[in-house]
């Protein structure tokens, strides 16, 4: 069964940090991973999908990275602002179906 | 565009009472699913679709009904509530699904129902 970790759970980062996520998996033969973003009361937003012939991906301020024979991605999120306070999901994909991990609440203090 | 819409927002249900949440999308999307969200336990896959007509179970259907008639609708049935099933719910589609095709899972808002 696929295992997917982050670590920390919560973390705060003064405003213009720039601000980095990691994504643990334990079976590397994965066909996408996908990281999202989850606000308050609210459903899932798509940040990043990285292939998995890709090694990173990036949107903006965003930039993903994965190394399949590490089982590893990470987030960077460059120059953080207060309107980046969320929770931050990331889902590896075998089949018909994700598996996600548990998030890291991020917080961004002003 | 209207994306992902689930109905309703909130549900409160009493034990043994039986209800259906409602999932439509407006994007063309083969893909449809469900999930719960627990706190301490992520997200989880119920139930899920590749197209209209074909269903599959995900890790944890027991107590769930699906169907799909349509492109469109993905309804999730209760059948007989029970407080182990108080949670968020979650809709989600893709344009397509499987090893050759790369598209972003888009969800809903989500139903928060609670079951006493």
């Amino acid at each position: 069964k696929q295992e997917v970790t982050q670590i920390p759970a919560a973390l705060s980062v003064p405003e213009g940090e720039n601000l980095v996520l990691n994504c643990s998996f334990t079976d590397s033969a994965i066909y996408n991973l996908q990281w999202f973003r989850q606000d308050p009361g609210k459903g899932l937003t798509s940040l990043l999908l990285i292939q998995s012939s890709q090694r990173e991906q990036t949107s903006g301020r965003l930039n993903a990275s994965l190394d399949k024979s590490s089982g590893r991605s990470t987030l960077y999120i460059a120059a953080s602002q207060p309107g980046d306070s969320a929770t931050y999901l990331c889902a590896v994909n075998r089949g018909n179906r994700l598996a996600f991990g548990k998030g890291n609440q991020v917080v961004v203090i002003p | 565009n209207a994306g992902v819409t689930q109905t309703p927002k909130f549900q409160v249900l009493k034990t043994g009472q039986s209800m259906t949440l409602q999932c439509a999308q407006d994007m063309n999307h083969e893909y449809m699913s469900w999930y719960r969200q627990d706190p301490g336990m992520g997200l989880r896959l119920i139930h899920y679709s590749v197209g209209a007509g074909i269903t599959d179970q995900g890790e944890v259907p027991n107590g769930y009904n699906v169907s799909r008639s349509t492109t469109e609708d993905f309804p999730l049935r209760l059948l007989s509530a029970a407080p182990s099933q108080t949670s968020v719910y979650f809709c989600a589609s893709s344009y397509k699904w499987g090893v050759t095709y790369n598209s972003p899972l888009h969800f809903g808002n989500g139903t928060r129902l609670t079951v006493t």
